[in-house]
């Protein structure tokens, strides 16, 4: 039982070039979330997807596009990097569901992929 | 806005001392609270959660904490920590069906042997 993973774990990114993050998990969860962690900041939201095929925006969505391939994927993508990307990214999933409200729901984590864009 | 506020950025502790770490959430409505941690080298993980029933909940290796609804406090604590206690950890609030979850900025804890 592997969680969360996230590829890939190290990336250097030049201003302007793309790139997708890839995640999956295999807890059969509903809820797959991307954070990004900055010093001083904590975890901040950039979307969510709550169930397979919608996606919303979260805190920080500004410079990302996700694709909730299906229940087990859930990728983020940045189409034009800019050096304000460069950040730990992770990948997040939990049983939380739209359609049947649940509270207390732990989120678990993937183990974080490093961004530097140049 | 709704918002979490952890005290202490960083906190440096020898072996055997008491720790308690503060967090603050502004909400006025049913929440739920977590710690996670995040050890050196590994992804965030549950440290414990209160969800509802008894205000101080316990967590893994000798964790509780202690929800306050009057002070909209949950905070942290530890009797005595260990060297293997050093990491950063960090206070979530649920706001409500998983999908609302704000994280605090995270206490850097650095315990020295």
């Amino acid at each position: 039982n592997a969680g969360v993973t996230q590829t890939p774990k190290f990336q250097v990114l030049k201003t302007g070039q793309s790139m997708t993050l890839q995640c999956a998990q295999d807890m059969n969860h509903n809820s797959m979330y991307w954070y990004r962690q900055d010093p001083g900041m904590g975890l901040r939201l950039i979307y969510y997807s709550a169930s397979e095929g919608t996606t919303d925006k979260g805190e920080v969505p500004n410079g990302y596009n996700v694709s909730r391939l299906n229940k087990r994927e859930f990728s983020l993508r940045l189409e034009s990097a800019a050096p304000s990307q460069t950040s730990v990214y992770f990948c997040a999933s939990s049983e939380a569901s739209q359609v049947r409200y649940s509270s207390g729901n732990t989120i678990y984590f993937g183990e974080g992929s490093w961004l530097t864009v140049v | 806005a709704q918002s979490v506020s952890q005290h202490n950025h960083h906190v440096i502790l020898s072996e055997a001392a008491s720790l308690e770490l503060g967090c603050n959430y502004s909400y006025g409505g049913t929440v739920n609270l977590f710690w996670y941690v995040q050890y050196p080298g590994q992804h965030l993980q549950l440290l414990l959660k209160y969800f509802s029933g008894d205000p101080l909940v316990k967590g893994i290796k000798g964790f509780e904490a202690e929800f306050i609804k009057s002070k909209f406090s949950f905070n942290l604590r530890k009797p005595s920590v260990q060297w293997s206690d050093t990491a950063e950890y960090f206070c979530a609030v649920d706001l409500g069906g998983g999908f609302k979850t704000i994280f605090g900025a995270g206490t850097r804890l650095f315990v020295k042997a």
